[in-house]
């Protein structure tokens, strides 16, 4: 059972570039979420989606796009990326119907992203 | 701001000691959980606690929700190696959780 995969690992990108940051969850959960992890901060929202065909902002939403690409996928996209995206991202998905339960978040292994 | 507030920071100690962390908020949470994460992974669900006053303990590890649901506590006995890792805390929101910066816990053999 893979449960959250996310691809790729580590990537670096020059400034203005774009690149979507892949994940995908086979434990037909309905909620998935986009998080990004920065020393000293902890993990920030960006983006979520409660069920299959909605995505809704995060706390940190600005400079990035979701696509809720089918029950087990949800992309991201950075359209032109900046140095202040650096960061290590992180995938999430978790049993329910977009509210808090008592299951607790399945994470995914991160990607780490360099912005120069 | 951080919503939720993790203390210490850091912590370092030797095979044995006993420790406790420490999430504090101003804001009441209608759940809060413990994450364990590990370098190069994603954090791994402990433990969640629903009830005012509510204590559960995970072998070694003892969690503990306060009366008013705004903060909370870990607690390690005899902590071992591979406790090592860092310890985020996460309260429920209406639609996602928040994480707290985390205690970042280094156990030295």
């Amino acid at each position: 059972n893979a449960g959250v995969t996310q691809t790729p690992k580590f990537q670096v990108l020059k400034t203005g570039q774009s690149m979507t940051l892949q994940c995908a969850q086979d434990m037909n959960h309905n909620s998935m979420y986009w998080y990004r992890q920065d020393p000293g901060m902890g993990l920030r929202l960006i983006y979520y989606s409660a069920s299959e065909g909605t995505t809704d902002k995060g706390e940190v939403p600005n400079g990035y796009n979701v696509s809720r690409l089918n029950k087990r996928e949800f992309s991201l996209r950075l359209e032109s990326a900046a140095p202040s995206q650096t960061s290590v991202y992180f995938c999430a998905s978790l049993r329910g119907q977009g509210t808090i339960s008592n299951y607790g978040y399945t994470f995914g292994s991160g990607t780490r992203l360099t912005v120069v | 701001t951080q919503l939720l507030e993790q203390s210490p920071q850091f912590l370092s100690i030797q095979e044995g000691e006993n420790l406790t962390v420490y999430c504090n908020s101003s804001s009441v949470f209608s759940s809060l959980q413990w994450y364990r994460q590990e370098p190069g992974e994603g954090p791994v669900l402990l433990v969640t606690v629903v009830t005012g006053g509510e204590v559960k303990k995970l072998k070694r590890l003892t969690f503990q929700f306060g009366d008013a649901r705004k903060d909370s506590s870990l607690h390690i006995t005899a902590a071992q190696p591979g406790d090592t890792g860092l310890y985020l805390c996460a309260g429920a929101g209406n639609n996602d959780m928040r994480f707290g910066a985390g205690t970042r816990l280094t156990v030295k053999p």
